[in-house]
């Protein structure tokens, strides 16, 4: 059974720019999160989406976007990157959510120069 | 609300040597309680689960951890550590509240010497 896959792994930006991280979640997984990881704040929670539908948000600003399609596959889209938007991005799935264990991706690190 | 407080940023032990990383929790509710592992420039990989059923959890790469509701801790131990050990833990908890809420904790630094 596949794992999450997320893409790409990494990609160097300007700032200014805006930006597409794509997750596939594990086969049969209907809940998609994503979480932002820096060195100075750790493991911050964006949003998750279940069944196309978002059902939580983190306290990022309006820049940070996301969307879950039929499939459960997701995006999230960062636009006008700022230098402090380069992070690992990490997507994560689970079958529902239930408080289900959550499975993650190997992450997209993202550079803004 | 809950809340998982890890008790250490870093920790060294020696190869061979027992592992304890320690973690508490604050939860309203029956919680789900998860260790997780990264190593450099990976993702988390689940290392085990607690979901109200044995109080002592046994995962992956002879990781275990026992939940004690009394002290509302739930600590991670490995008898004899391993030099691939090394790596940052993460303890989480988790609970439905109309939707799926995950809190992790700052995450424990581990070092192995040989």
């Amino acid at each position: 059974k596949a794992g999450v896959t997320q893409t790409p792994r990494y990609l160097i930006k300007t700032r200014g720019q805006q930006v597409t991280l794509s997750c596939s979640p594990i086969s049969g997984h209907r809940s998609v999160s994503w979480y932002q990881q820096t060195p100075g704040q750790g493991l911050q929670f964006l949003f998750e989406y279940f069944s196309e539908t978002q059902r939580n948000k983190g306290n990022f600003p309006g820049r940070f976007s996301g969307r879950q399609f039929s499939n459960s596959r997701s995006e999230m889209n960062v636009s006008t990157l700022e230098l402090g938007d380069s992070a690992l991005y990490l997507c994560a799935s689970s079958f529902d959510t239930s408080g289900n264990t959550i499975y993650f991706g190997e992450g997209s690190w993202l550079t803004v120069v | 609300a809950q809340s998982v407080t890890q008790l250490d940023s870093h920790v060294s032990v020696s190869e061979g040597t027992p592992v304890l990383l320690r973690c508490n929790y604050s939860s309203s509710y029956s919680p789900s309680l998860f260790w997780y592992v990264q190593h450099p420039n990976k993702g988390l990989q689940l290392l085990l689960k607690y979901t109200s059923a044995a109080t002592l959890v046994k995962g992956i790469n002879g990781f275990e951890a026992e939940f004690k509701k009394s002290e509302t801790s739930f600590h991670l131990t490995k008898p004899s550590a391993h030099m691939s050990d090394a790596a940052e833990y993460f303890c989480v908890v988790s609970r439905p509240t109309g939707g799926f809420k995950t809190i992790f904790g700052a995450g424990t630094r581990l070092f192995v010497k040989a």
